[in-house]
């Protein structure tokens, strides 16, 4: 089935240690998003990458860094430079172009750090 | 983007209508209605999505105020796995496409009691 895979659901690393998380899709889709969800809160955006080798930054992107090196994955590193890493981390991929699409979401990353 | 207004938390019984309101009414001309939900530590799920017609599919309904500064998300017979957070969002046409332009907020709670 088509769909959007984040691994691993739980995670859980040392203060000062760099983590990267992993997001594959196979819907052929040419966008994919980095959004972060603290407790009660609502998602806010990281990153975001419209076409192969090309990202831009989204709100809240100090202390993470992304690649996109094929269409299909879009992994995000959280650095020791993000000073509250400890969060719920969700990526979602959607087309692009002139026409509203939806957006479809994995299943999230818990990280915390300890 | 649009900003909108939900009500922090709703309660309904199972089984009977779920009627979720959202004032959007900065909304401009080419922005639709987004809807999502998220069950509890899941990534957000689409549901529907309008721009000035009432549109259907298998999961609810929306309806659009004619003048569009609101709108209602309805579950016609909520069950309890439709207790979640909901979240309706306006998106420009044009913003980026896809989750780029999808600013959530906290959403409203919705409880489906037995």
């Amino acid at each position: 089935d088509g769909g959007i895979t984040q691994s691993p659901k739980y995670l859980f690393r040392k203060e000062g240690q760099n983590v990267t998380l992993s997001c594959e899709q196979n819907l052929n889709h040419d966008a994919m998003y980095w959004y972060r969800q603290d407790p009660g809160q609502g998602l806010r955006l990281i990153y975001y990458s419209q076409i192969v080798n090309d990202f831009q930054k989204g709100d809240i992107a100090e202390g993470y860094s992304v690649s996109r090196e094929k269409k299909e994955s879009f992994p995000l590193t959280v650095t020791s430079a993000q000073k509250n890493p400890t969060a719920f981390y969700l990526c979602a991929s959607s087309m692009v172009g002139d026409r509203n699409t939806e957006a479809f979401f994995g299943q999230g990353t818990r990280l915390t750090v300890v | 983007d649009a900003k909108t207004t939900q009500p922090t938390s709703m309660d309904c019984a199972e089984g009977r209508a779920a009627n979720l309101p959202c004032n959007h009414s900065t909304i401009s001309g080419n922005e639709y209605v987004y809807w999502y939900r998220q069950i509890h530590s899941q990534g957000p799920q689409y549901i529907i999505h309008g721009l000035k017609n009432n549109e259907t599919n298998e999961m609810a309904s929306l309806i659009i105020t004619e003048d569009r500064k609101s709108s209602t998300l309805i579950l016609p017979h909520a069950t309890l796995r439709d207790t979640a957070v909901y979240y309706c969002i306006v998106k420009g046409l044009y913003s980026g496409g896809g989750a780029d332009g999808l600013t959530f907020g906290k959403g409203t709670h919705l409880i489906i009691q037995p």
